[in-house]
Order: C-alpha cells, then structure tokens, then sequence
C-alpha cells in the first residue's frame, strides 16, 4: 500500500509560469514533509520542508503548503525556469524518525524556454 | 565539505551473485540509510545505520544487509542477487538521525543484475 502518492508522473510547464505538483498521504502518523529534486545520474537534493504543525512554508522561488485534514501537500514554483526541469519527489517522515523516508514515486517536471 | 560519496557509481553482476556497496557520509554525520530506487516502486528504504547500529530496517528480505563503521562509513551488501535488484541504490546521511533533519543523499550505484 503507497503512503505517498504523486499521481500525476509528469508535468509540463512554460517559463515564467507557476509549477504546482501534488502530493497525497494516507499515514496519519506522518508529521514531517519534504521535497526533492533529482537530476538524471544525481541522487536526490533537498528543496524545502513543512512541519505538521505548520501549514506552508516559504523559501524563494518555492513554496509548500500542507492541508492536514485533506491529507494533502504541494509544491508551488513561481516563476519555472528551464533549470527547475527535474524528477520531484515528496517525502513524508514520522514521529522524529527522519531517517526513514517514505517516498512518492515522483513527478517529472519540464519548463519549456 | 566534501558530499556523501558512493562507489562504485556502475556495477554489472550476474544472478547469484553477491555484491558489495559503500558509502561515505559527509563528514560528522553519524547517520546513514540506504534506498533502492526502481522505476515501478520508488525509492524505498532499505535500512539505517547510526553509530555502527542499524535502528531500523525496510521491508527487503534478508538478503539484503549492512554495516556502519566506526569512521560512519557504511557499506551493504546483496546476496544471491536476482534480476529484481537491479536499482539505483542511493546512499543519505544525516547529521545525528535526529528530528526534522533533511537527509543528503549520494549519486547513486547503478546496480545492473543479468
């Protein structure tokens, strides 16, 4: 059973434009969220995080709100450049243990110049 | 501050096989996990590993191991390798393991099982 789902496995955006990619959980236990991005042959870098008990969080570009009672978290970019094209992964962690990520299996963005 | 290093980057086995990997945290990180990623599941942990202790395990048979150092270095290892453990297998670390801490992940050994 996935406790992080990305439904949509890609994303195609203009530049300039906002990037809005989804992330839905199903572990009420979850309490921390992070996104990653990951280029081909890199592994995956940490962009921006939330707290459960916070419901978005700002850093640039970036943006990442988290509707708790929807179970529901995304990732705004505003505005996309053709650099931002990449695999993005939503993460969930519980109870402290950020060790242990549970992973969605990613959505593929492209910032078309 | 040099990156989390993995090596080797590529590796091609045959089944039944076994096959080793390392990883080398950023230096004073004391916390390690390994992931497999595949195209049909995602990234899934495999196990965690903090001062020389695994503290956690993922769902994977025991075929799949590791060991932590008393330098945080890490390696696992993949016994009678089968055609399913072809991965990238991804190597994060973690200053302590502790709350709310991002993890920094390596580039990856591109395990190839024929």
């Amino acid at each position: 059973d996935q406790q992080v789902k990305q439904n949509s496995p890609s994303l195609s955006v203009q530049e300039g434009r906002i990037s809005i990619l989804n992330c839905d959980y199903t572990n009420s236990m979850f309490d921390y969220f992070l996104w990653y991005k990951k280029y081909p042959a890199e592994g995956p870098t940490f962009l921006i995080s939330i707290s459960s008990i916070k419901d978005k969080n700002e850093d640039g570009r970036f943006t990442v709100f988290l509707n708790k009672s929807a179970k529901h978290l995304s990732l705004h970019i505003v505005p996309s450049q053709p650099g931002d094209s990449a695999v993005y992964f939503c993460a969930a962690s519980a109870g402290g243990s950020n060790y242990k990520l549970t992973f969605g299996k990613g959505t593929l963005l492209t910032v078309n110049p | 501050k040099a990156g989390v290093t993995q090596t080797p980057r590529y590796l091609i086995k045959t089944r039944g096989q076994q096959v080793t990997l390392s990883c080398s945290p950023i230096s004073g990180h004391r916390s390690v996990s390994w992931y497999q990623q595949t195209p049909g599941q995602g990234l899934q942990f495999l196990f965690e590993y903090f001062s020389e202790t695994q503290r956690n395990k993922g769902n994977f048979p025991g075929r799949f191991s590791g060991r932590q150092f008393s330098n945080s270095r890490s390696e696992m290892n993949v016994s009678t390798l089968e055609l399913g453990d072809s991965a990238l297998y991804l190597c994060a670390s973690n200053p302590s393991g502790s709350s709310y801490n991002e993890q920094f992940f390596g580039p990856g050994t591109r395990l190839t099982v024929l």
